[in-house]
């Protein structure tokens, strides 16, 4: 099986910078997902690393460490729109159907 | 514009009584997904499907069954609904490279 955490909750000043972390255990790592997820919306994807490193999204940013088990998503120049829910998921290559575990979720506040 | 498009959008059912909800995609992707969202859990898969008449269970499979007849569509049916099933559905399609995963909009169902 898989184990994914992150924290439950996080609050940031408007502008600032906010890092959220993902670990994970799994048998056999197959990339790591992050999504946005609005209050009563759907989640939307914003980033996707299968190879350590950093990948740079605008304002957004993912970085993986495959031998850590270990993710962050960094959001920079916070603006209020950015209050959401962010999931972490895995995929696990010897789990059938591509199918996503997902963490559950940090929830970011951003204050003026 | 919506490749994958979920119906009800909203339900209330009693207790005891069958539901059947509908994911219908028009991206041709070969596997769809079914998960629930409840606080405190996030994302829990309940089955998938990785092609016409081939589906499996997911971690949170009991009182569901799924079917899909057609690739554009992935029904979930709850056969004899119970308070405890009262969530969030969402449904998801991903192609078979597996870097792209999207979701419908959701279906809130009430149990009473």
């Amino acid at each position: 099986g898989q184990n994914i955490d992150q924290p439950t909750e996080m609050t940031a000043t408007e502008g600032a910078i906010v890092q959220i972390n993902c670990t994970y255990q799994t048998s056999g790592f197959n990339g790591l997902f992050w999504y946005q997820q609005h209050a009563g919306e759907a989640p939307t994807f914003l980033s996707y690393n299968v190879l350590d490193g950093l990948e740079e999204k605008g304002r957004f940013s993912s970085f993986l460490s495959r031998s850590k088990g270990y993710s962050y998503l960094l959001l920079k120049e916070l603006q209020m729109k950015d209050s959401a829910s962010y999931l972490c998921a895995v995929r696990d290559f010897k789990a059938a159907g591509n199918k996503l575990t997902f963490g559950g979720g940090t929830r970011v506040l951003v204050k003026p | 514009d919506a490749g994958i498009t979920q119906s009800p959008r909203h339900k209330v059912t009693e207790t005891g009584t069958p539901v059947t909800l509908r994911c219908h995609q028009t991206e041709n992707h070969r596997y769809m997904y079914w998960y629930r969202q409840d606080p405190g859990h996030g994302l829990r898969l309940i089955h998938y499907s990785y092609g016409v008449k081939d589906t499996d269970k997911g971690e949170v499979s009991d009182g569901y069954s799924v079917s899909r007849s057609k690739t554009e569509d992935f029904l979930l049916t709850l056969e004899s609904a119970t308070s405890s099933q009262t969530s969030v559905y969402f449904c998801a399609i991903s192609e078979s490279d597996g870097e792209s995963y999207t979701f419908g909009s959701g279906t809130r169902l009430t149990v009473v």
